[in-house]
């Protein structure tokens, strides 16, 4: 199947600094990419939908400002969290869709598991 | 509002039984609905996608149905193993549209 490689699989930061985390697709490409968010005992939630080359979509009370969201390239898309607080604090994973279909399985990152101190 | 329930946050049953896990959604017509399983500190690994349009669908010792009249899924994994245990996702959407999933039933299988 096709693979989406998320890096780092944690991070530990201080408050106030940024975090960048990158998902790749691997060997397909990855027109749009999802991006979740999943605290403890949780589901997984959706924070935003990224198309290559366009602005990317921010679900309700997700800032925009705070998780900013580059989808430069068909391989690559980046979730930089600025100026983290310990309520970031979360696993963050990323997921794409190979092909055109609608009916087609997700793949997903391994998962970025953040803690800021 | 859309709404995705997995009833039970928790099942536990012994080796070599059959884990039945339910996902229902109310606001939903969904053409076809998919089953993942997320183990500690990963992420979620497709498992099986059902249509509509099919009543039941296998694969190896898994088997999903589908009923969309009672707006129901069950998920069923026979002759269980301590290697199935993990948490179970159920998800509507999909391809272009993002997944939205139920809560999850995280399933021990005790040897």
């Amino acid at each position: 199947g096709a693979v989406v490689s998320q890096h780092p699989s944690w991070v530990i930061c201080k408050s106030g600094t940024s975090v960048k985390i990158e998902c790749r697709s691997l060997d397909f490409q990855a027109t749009t990419m999802f991006w979740y968010r999943q605290f403890p005992k949780q589901s997984l939630m959706l924070m935003a939908t990224s198309n290559e080359g366009s602005k990317a979509t921010y679900e309700q009370g997700v800032e925009k400002d705070k998780f900013l969201i580059n989808h430069a390239s068909l391989t690559l898309s980046t979730l930089t969290v600025t100026s983290a607080h310990p309520e970031d604090s979360s696993f963050y994973i990323c997921s794409s869709v190979p092909g055109q279909g609608a009916d087609t399985e997700a793949f997903f990152g391994q998962g970025t598991r953040l803690t800021v101190v | 509002s859309q709404k995705i329930e997995q009833n039970s946050e928790a099942l536990n049953i012994q080796e070599g039984k059959t884990a039945t896990l339910t996902c229902n959604y109310t606001n939903y017509s969904p053409a076809y609905l998919q089953w993942y399983r997320q183990d500690p500190g990963r992420g979620p690994v497709f498992l099986l996608l059902i249509r509509e349009n099919e009543k039941e669908k296998r694969k190896e010792r898994l088997k999903v149905t589908f009923d969309t009249t009672l707006k129901q899924s069950l998920f069923h994994i026979t002759a269980s193993q301590p290697a199935d245990s993990a948490t179970y996702l159920c998800a509507l959407g999909g391809g272009r549209r993002a997944l939205t999933f139920g809560s999850g039933t995280r399933l021990q299988v005790q040897p």
